[in-house]
């Protein structure tokens, strides 16, 4: 099966500092990638769509210049949480649509990435 | 706007028993229902996809059905074993192609007792 993967697994930062958290899809290629978020016993929220070489679109409520995303390539994806605050912890999850034609593209999870804004 | 609701939000069995997730949602316009699994702290597993013209799937000790016109889609585990313990959340996928939007349940938290 397609496998994605997500950079780092879990990070901790400071109040007021970025952090990027990477997603890439390993063996395959994949012209769009979501970010969702999910907070403990929440179900996934979401965030945005990336194309790859064109603007994500964001879904109402998530600030685009707060949450940065690039979609530079068809294997990566990377979430910019910028000047995060603690608020913003949560557990950030990527997928990638691998295509297959109309009725078989077929989206992948990675294994999420636990942000912890101290 | 599609709502996906689960029930039970949490289930704890014995080792054995056959057991029924329940998956409803409002807007019976969707593309698929896909049933996925979720240890702690990690990320998604598909378990079944449901086509919108399907009735059910079955995988192993898996089933899922799906009665679109109701909103409501049932994941039947047969004989749970305590490695079966994981949430497991529902999701539609609305529009009328493979890219619409997932909607996720908030998931049942299993617990399969040995």
């Amino acid at each position: 099966g397609a496998v994605v993967s997500q950079h780092p697994s879990r990070v901790i930062c400071k109040s007021g500092t970025s952090v990027k958290i990477e997603c890439r899809s390993l063996d395959f290629q994949a012209t769009t990638m979501f970010w969702y978020r999910q907070f403990p016993k929440q179900s996934l929220m979401l965030m945005a769509t990336s194309n790859e070489g064109s603007k994500a679109t964001y879904e109402q409520g998530v600030e685009k210049d707060k949450f940065l995303i690039n979609h530079a390539s068809l294997t990566l994806s990377t979430l910019t949480v910028t000047s995060a605050h603690p608020e913003d912890s949560s557990f950030y999850i990527c997928s990638a649509l691998k295509a297959g034609g109309l009725t078989t593209d077929t989206q992948y999870f990675g294994p999420g990435t636990r942000l912890t804004v101290l | 706007k599609q709502e996906v609701t689960q029930i039970p939000a949490a289930l704890s069995v014995p080792e054995g028993e056959n057991l029924v997730l329940n998956c409803s949602f409002t807007d019976s316009a969707i593309y698929n229902l896909q049933w996925f699994r979720q240890d702690p702290g990690k990320g998604l597993t598909s378990l079944l996809l449901i086509q919108s013209s399907q009735r059910e799937q079955t995988s192993g000790r898996l089933n899922a059905s799906l009665d679109k016109s109701s909103g409501r889609s049932t994941l039947y585990i047969a004989a749970s074993q305590p490695g079966d313990s994981a949430t497991y959340l529902c999701a539609v996928r609305r529009g009328r192609s493979n890219t619409g939007k997932l909607i996720f349940g908030q998931g049942t938290t299993l617990q399969v007792k040995p």
